[in-house]
């Protein structure tokens, strides 16, 4: 049971770059999120899904995109990235019905992302 | 509105001392509280957590923490703390959103620990 996947595990990108940062789980999570984490901010969520085919902005969504076209995929997207993206990104999955919700969530192993 | 602290950013403890790491939080109903432990380069794990009945809950490594409702306090200790303990903590707690519950999280409190 892998849990939750990230990749890539680093990436360096230039003012400018785009790029995707994947997520997949293989529990069968109906509830999906990021999360960037800076020092001395905690984890502050970025977007979540509540399903596939449903998304919602949480407290810091601007610069990201996400799409949820699966219950096991949460990719994440920078269209442009600056330098303010620069951070430590983690996915997490969780239980959203039934007897386990809300229970736990898993994350990932994160994605150290550096914006030059 | 709701919020969690974790009022020590910080906190060195020698190998063998006991620990106690300190959790408030601010929401009007029952909350569900979870500790998660992130090691250097990891992602967070599950500590412990709390929904309802008994306020003293047990979790891995030896940890335990206390609901206390009349303080907002979900405080985890440790009796006897191991180096491999050093760890970023973090303290969240799951509140009601429509019909859902978001999760919000604490700073964290970084512990080190000395041989």
């Amino acid at each position: 049971n892998a849990g939750v996947t990230q990749t890539p595990k680093f990436q360096v990108l230039k003012t400018g770059q785009s790029m995707t940062l994947q997520c997949a789980q293989d529990m069968n999570h109906e509830y999906m999120s990021w999360y960037r984490q800076d020092p001395g901010m905690g984890l502050r969520l970025i977007h979540y899904s509540v399903g596939a085919g449903i998304t919602d902005q949480g407290e810091v969504p601007n610069g990201y995109n996400v799409s949820r076209s699966t219950t096991e995929d949460f990719p994440l997207r920078l269209l442009s990235a600056a330098p303010s993206q620069t951070s430590v990104y983690f996915c997490a999955s969780r239980r959203a019905r039934g007897p386990l919700m809300n229970t736990e969530a898993f994350f990932g192993q994160g994605t150290r992302l550096t914006v030059v | 509105a709701q919020s969690v602290t974790q009022p020590d950013i910080h906190i060195t403890v020698s190998e063998g001392a006991s620990l106690e790491l300190r959790c408030n939080y601010s929401y009007g109903a029952t909350p569900y509280l979870f500790w998660y432990v992130q090691s250097p380069g990891q992602g967070l794990q599950l500590l412990l957590k709390y929904f309802s009945g008994d306020t003293l809950v047990q979790g891995i490594k030896g940890f335990e923490a206390e609901f206390k409702r009349s303080q907002s306090s979900f405080n985890l200790r440790k009796p006897s703390v191991h180096w491999s303990d050093a760890a970023e903590y973090f303290c969240a707690v799951g509140v009601l959103a429509g019909n859902n519950r978001k999760l919000i999280w604490g700073l964290g409190t970084s512990l080190a620990v000395n041989p």
